[in-house]
């Protein structure tokens, strides 16, 4: 599976769309790009995910570039609840995921 | 609630002694993996199966460690002999290979500590 670069940490202010980047430029055409978090002392949530097309559910929004190097995650309106670590993962379909250090987002009031 | 269950959610244990962790998978779900976390760290990938079948061992996986998932449903992970550094969160996760991509479900984890 290719591997990811994430910032290691990002400050969102409450109200306000939160902007996660990832980075996966070894990704292979089959490849999906999932998100999850993780909030303190739970386990791993699942957010959305997509190959191609941009993606968006009732928790966020997923943008991938055309040569599908990169994507965003959008939080469109963060809350103080969204604060938790974010994790990027480029995976084959139905294959096991392998997480990076994620990027520590925090919403402040 | 994911509907992934583990059991116990905490276990303090003295080194050396064998532990033993269950995971109950969502009902349908026939893929079920098993991940370790450490403080300030991302899961690491452990193993996965296939309903019964385990059909990857990550080499973080040393012989004192051993998984199954009789009858392709539950799972248990036992640690024998353990160690300070097994020290952690032990999480399962459970998907429907299918198709089309499909996303994992986490349980809350199994918090260890090795005194």
């Amino acid at each position: 599976d290719a591997k990811t670069t994430q910032p290691t940490s990002m400050d969102c202010a409450e109200g306000r769309a939160a902007n996660l980047p990832c980075n996966h430029s070894t990704i292979s055409g089959n490849e999906y790009v999932y998100w999850y978090r993780q909030i303190h002392s739970q386990g791993p949530q699942y957010i959305i995910h997509g190959l191609k097309n941009n993606e968006t559910n009732e928790m966020a929004s997923l943008i991938i570039t055309e040569d599908r190097k990169s994507s965003t995650l959008i939080l469109p309106h963060a809350t103080l609840r969204d604060t938790a670590v974010y994790y990027c993962i480029v995976r084959l379909h139905n294959n096991d995921m392998r997480f990076g250090a994620g990027t520590r987002l925090t919403v402040k009031p | 609630d994911t509907g992934v269950s583990q059991d116990p959610r905490h276990k303090i244990t003295k080194r050396g002694q064998n532990v033993t962790f269950r995971c109950d998978p969502i009902s349908e779900h026939n893929r079920l993996y098993w991940y370790r976390q450490t403080l300030g760290q991302g899961p690491e990938f452990l193993t996965y199966f296939q309903n019964e079948a385990q059909l990857e061992k990550s080499r973080l996986l040393s012989d004192r460690f051993s998984a199954e998932r009789p009858k392709g449903s539950f799972s248990t992970l036992e640690i024998q002999r353990t160690e300070q550094g097994d020290s952690a969160m032990y999480l399962c996760a459970s998907s429907l290979r299918g198709q089309g991509s499909t996303e994992a479900f986490f349980g809350q984890g199994t918090r260890l500590t090795v005194v």
